[in-house]
């Protein structure tokens, strides 16, 4: 059971606009910053969102996260067929660890 | 290009060692902080372990705490992590990974490694 709590799954259909939520506590969201991951079946998670709202550069600007209190949250707008995969929230704890959420699998109807 | 290819993944049985290798390419690879997470089959990612760019402080997971070594030679440009001990519930695909700006945020990965703790 991972410290930081995803919903297993989430769904919409293309063009839809879709949010991820992702809840932890006071010594990991609550201090420290959020950051989002997609992982495509069979391949290496890819990093989506860093400091809770920043997008690396040639992520699409669909892709848009937040932050308040002990919650962040992760929205995609436009969804597209290729935006199915799992989606990771993850934060560093107090206590030098980083943390996971159990992920969302995101289904594009 | 910037690029992580990880190595030393295999079947181990229960109570063994493996050493992984994480080769690093395309980058200044001393001035990076680095982790390695890992991945059950069917399920989600777990953290193991985190080394600073000079490898002075290190990090671990409770769950590999005394079993685990990460270690860095910034000379070969390559990551490693010593394991010992190992377990059923070590079974996994094991990634390395480069920490994005000293954000903590993970920008590159390596394709993975799969090991496979069995008898």
């Amino acid at each position: 059971q991972s410290v930081l709590t995803q919903p297993p799954s989430a769904s919409g259909t293309p063009g839809q606009r879709v949010t991820i939520s992702c809840s932890g506590s006071s010594s990991n969201i609550g201090s420290n910053t959020v950051n989002w991951y997609q992982q495509l079946p069979g391949t290496a998670p890819k990093l989506l969102i860093y400091s809770n709202n920043q997008r690396p550069s040639g992520v699409p600007d669909r892709f848009s996260g937040s932050k308040s209190g002990t919650s962040a949250s992760l929205a995609i707008s436009g969804l597209q067929s290729e935006d199915e995969a799992d989606y990771y929230c993850a934060a560093w704890d107090d206590s030098l660890n980083a943390l996971f959420g159990g992920g969302t699998k995101l289904t594009v109807l | 290009e910037v690029q992580l290819v990880e190595s030393g993944g295999g079947l181990v049985q229960p109570g063994g060692s493996l050493r992984l290798s994480c080769a690093a390419s395309g980058f200044t690879f001393s001035s990076y902080e680095m982790n390695w997470v890992r991945q059950a089959p069917g399920k989600g990612l777990e953290w193991v372990s985190y080394i600073s760019s000079s490898g002075s402080t290190i990090y671990y997971a409770d769950s590999v705490k005394g079993r685990f070594t990460i270690s860095r030679d910034n000379a070969k440009n390559s990551l490693y992590l010593q394991m010992n001990s190992l377990r059923a519930e070590d079974t996994a695909v094991y990634y390395c990974a480069r920490d994005y700006l000293r954000t903590g945020a993970f920008d590159i990965w390596g394709q993975g490694t799969m090991v496979t703790v069995s008898s």
